[in-house]
């Protein structure tokens, strides 16, 4: 069973907020990600970490930035809210390196965000 | 880059078998996965299988894997309404990358 926990759940801002949004695991797994998803269902990847100190960019641009300084903690963090930042974020981890499959993604429940 | 391509709605009668396809491009592709997505909650795995494998059963779950067409399906035997959901394809493309890449997801309606 997986332990991937996102907080808030649901958050509704105005235009302009800092605002950064939270996932951790107790798994120790190495390996985090954040996904944007559209109304469309489509997973974007927006960011991802191999390890402590070590993040990178996905796929989709973003206006948002992440940090991973321990472990089991990875935020996400928009220094200024827009309405086009208006989505479902997915924080998501694996582990490939204890006998389990290969690239396992296990998601947290999600933060559905709205950018008045 | 990696592709993976689903059909985006299926619609079946509660009782009927569904069969969600995909097609994926990447032939080194080493694990390929099916996950549920059910309303306001995060993805869940539901099944993989490895690339030199065929078929794998689970309860009322069949994967069919033909590497050679790059496609992959599901079948959901005796579907039921709580099997209403998102599902989506994906595939770990092996060569030391641990970034799985998803299909857009099939939303799967059952109905009574």
């Amino acid at each position: 069973e997986a332990d991937i926990y996102q907080t808030p759940r649901y958050l509704v801002i105005g235009t302009g907020k800092k605002i950064t949004l939270e996932c951790s695991q107790t798994m120790g797994h190495d390996k985090m990600y954040w996904y944007q998803q559209d109304p469309g269902m489509e997973l974007h990847l927006i960011h991802y970490s191999y390890g402590v100190n070590s993040t990178e960019k996905g796929d989709l641009s973003s206006e948002s930035t992440v940090s991973r300084i321990r472990t089991e903690h990875f935020p996400l963090t928009l220094e200024s809210a827009r309405p086009s930042h208006t989505s479902q974020y997915l924080c998501a981890s694996s582990d490939g390196s204890r006998g389990e499959v290969t690239d396992t993604q296990y998601f947290g429940p999600g933060t559905r965000l709205t950018v008045l | 880059g990696e592709d993976v391509e689903q059909s985006l709605f299926l619609s079946v009668r509660e009782g009927d078998s569904s069969v969600i396809n995909c097609t994926y491009t990447d032939s080194s592709s080493t694990y390929l996965y099916w996950y549920k997505q059910e309303p306001g909650a995060g993805l869940q795995l539901l099944t993989y299988i490895f690339s030199n494998m065929d078929m794998k059963q689970d309860q009322r779950l069949t994967v069919l894997l033909n590497k050679k067409d790059k496609h992959l399906s599901l079948r959901i035997a005796d579907t039921q309404t709580g099997d209403s959901a998102i599902y989506f394809c994906a595939e770990s493309p092996g060569g030391g990358s641990y970034i799985p890449t998803f299909g857009r997801g099939t939303s799967l309606i059952v109905h009574p």
